[in-house]
């Protein structure tokens, strides 16, 4: 399809195990934007990618969280030392050019940490 | 302050009523503006772009007022399928979009 992709759809793990979600984006889409969504609550951004440049990571919440971005395409968040208070849906969108523009998101991630 | 304000309601409407949200945002430099409607379970999904002389797709209005900081959405004859969360969505150039909590919607038969 032609939509942004993520991988898996759900993840279940224990607490202390590290954990990778997937994200494709819409092909041609320069920008890529990780954010996390508890039940019931509004979409927390975690971290922004643009082109080549460094990535905006001001919104990870400690540095058990990172991401990566290969080839300007794929992007990897990185969990590490899962905490029960990580269980969230985590989104990732991707836009044409920036922040002024639609994103287009994909259908997350349900990651449950018991 | 926070920076994008909303009603989490619920709003509870019969169908064919008129319902309408408002949004407010606290920094004067926001350049663009968007709703976004959110189905249980789902990822948020454009619904329309607002931009300063309002604009209108069907049943839906936006309209956004520099001067009080506030975007709306208006939404005429209510469907069923309306009900959603809808979610506002602000940008400063090239800052992150900032996006609001939601304003839960419930249109009953």
């Amino acid at each position: 399809g032609a939509g942004v992709s993520q991988s898996p759809s759900n993840k279940v793990t224990e607490k202390g195990k590290d954990v990778e979600l997937r994200c494709d984006p819409i092909s041609g889409h320069t920008a890529l934007y990780w954010y996390r969504q508890s039940l019931g609550q509004g979409l927390e951004f975690l971290i922004y990618f643009q082109g080549n440049s460094a990535p905006d990571k001001s919104g990870l919440p400690s540095d058990r969280f990172s991401a990566e971005r290969t080839g300007g395409s794929v992007s990897t968040l990185t969990i590490q030392r899962t905490q029960q208070e990580d269980s969230a849906v985590y989104l990732c969108a991707s836009s044409l050019l920036g922040p002024n523009e639609k994103l287009f998101f994909g259908s997350g991630t349900q990651l449950s940490v018991l | 302050r926070k920076e994008v304000e909303q009603d989490p309601g619920p709003f509870n409407v019969p169908e064919g009523a008129t319902v309408a949200f408002n949004c407010t945002y606290s920094n004067s430099a926001s350049q663009s503006f968007f709703w976004y409607r959110q189905d249980c379970r789902k990822e948020p999904k454009l619904l329309m772009s607002v931009y300063s002389s309002g604009n209108e797709d069907g049943r839906f209005t936006a309209q956004l007022n520099r001067a009080s900081q506030y975007i709306s959405l208006l939404i005429r004859d209510s469907k069923l399928s309306d009900s959603a969360t809808y979610l506002c969505v602000v940008n400063r150039g090239s800052y992150i979009p900032t996006f609001g909590r939601g304003t839960s919607l419930i249109v009953h038969p």
